[in-house]
């Protein structure tokens, strides 16, 4: 099952613009988590927020919860060629292992 | 360097094969999970496992068994049952379920059927 869905599917933005993805669930959670994956790559964990938080900030990644739309939302600021990737949102609902969502594919246009 | 290892990169499989995938990891981790990724999607759970010698049924288990025998060992094996198997594979570990900790990734295995 697909907890997590991102929106949009494709964002494509020019280097120095912000990049915004939304994820959205249906089931209470614990935690929810962003990972990037890089073509054919692995994925790498980029930040928590737990359900108890409503915002968190990692250099230029700024995570934001809202427990009651079961959504949040993934900023990167003043993208870069280097963040061309894709990014998933993970929910964590402490019973079982992370469910994933479908993913966002950012591309930054040097 | 501590992290989950993931072989073989590239794996080519016949038709009625029996293929094993496999999976360490060094970070004394208790969970470790299998996930599938096919072109342009998401994760889809397979299968995972919590604790040595024992393991649950993810969402997409039919046609793949495993073994959890070591804590740093869990492979996959996809059987002859799974009528399509060609998909990227990515093993991941953690800490353990309800820690409020983040997974760590392999790089992945590529299997294709030809």
């Amino acid at each position: 099952s697909q907890q997590g869905e991102e929106d949009p599917q494709a964002l494509s933005i020019q280097e120095g613009e912000n990049a915004t993805m939304n994820c959205s669930y249906k089931t209470s959670i614990n935690n929810l988590q962003w990972y990037r994956q890089n073509s054919g790559r692995g994925l790498v964990h980029l930040i928590l927020i737990r359900s108890n938080e409503r915002e968190k900030h990692s250099g230029r990644l700024r995570v934001t919860l809202d427990t009651s739309k079961k959504s949040s939302s993934l900023l990167i600021t003043a993208s870069r060629a280097a963040d061309t990737a894709s990014y998933f949102c993970a929910t964590d609902t402490g019973r079982r292992a992370l469910t994933f969502g479908s993913g966002t594919r950012l591309q930054v246009q040097p | 360097d501590g992290g989950i290892t993931q072989s073989p990169k590239y794996l080519f499989r016949k038709e009625g094969q029996n293929v094993t995938l496999s999976c360490e990891q060094n970070l004394n981790h208790d969970a470790m999970y299998w996930y599938r990724q096919d072109p342009g999607q998401g994760l889809r759970l397979i299968y995972y496992s919590q604790i040595v010698n024992d393991f649950q049924k993810g969402d997409i288990a039919e046609g793949y068994s495993v073994s959890r025998e070591k804590k740093e060992s869990f492979p996959l094996t996809v059987t002859s049952a799974q009528k399509n198997p060609t998909a990227f594979y990515l093993c991941a570990s953690s800490i353990g379920t309800g820690t409020n900790t983040e997974a760590f990734f392999g790089q992945g295995t590529r299997l294709t059927v030809v």
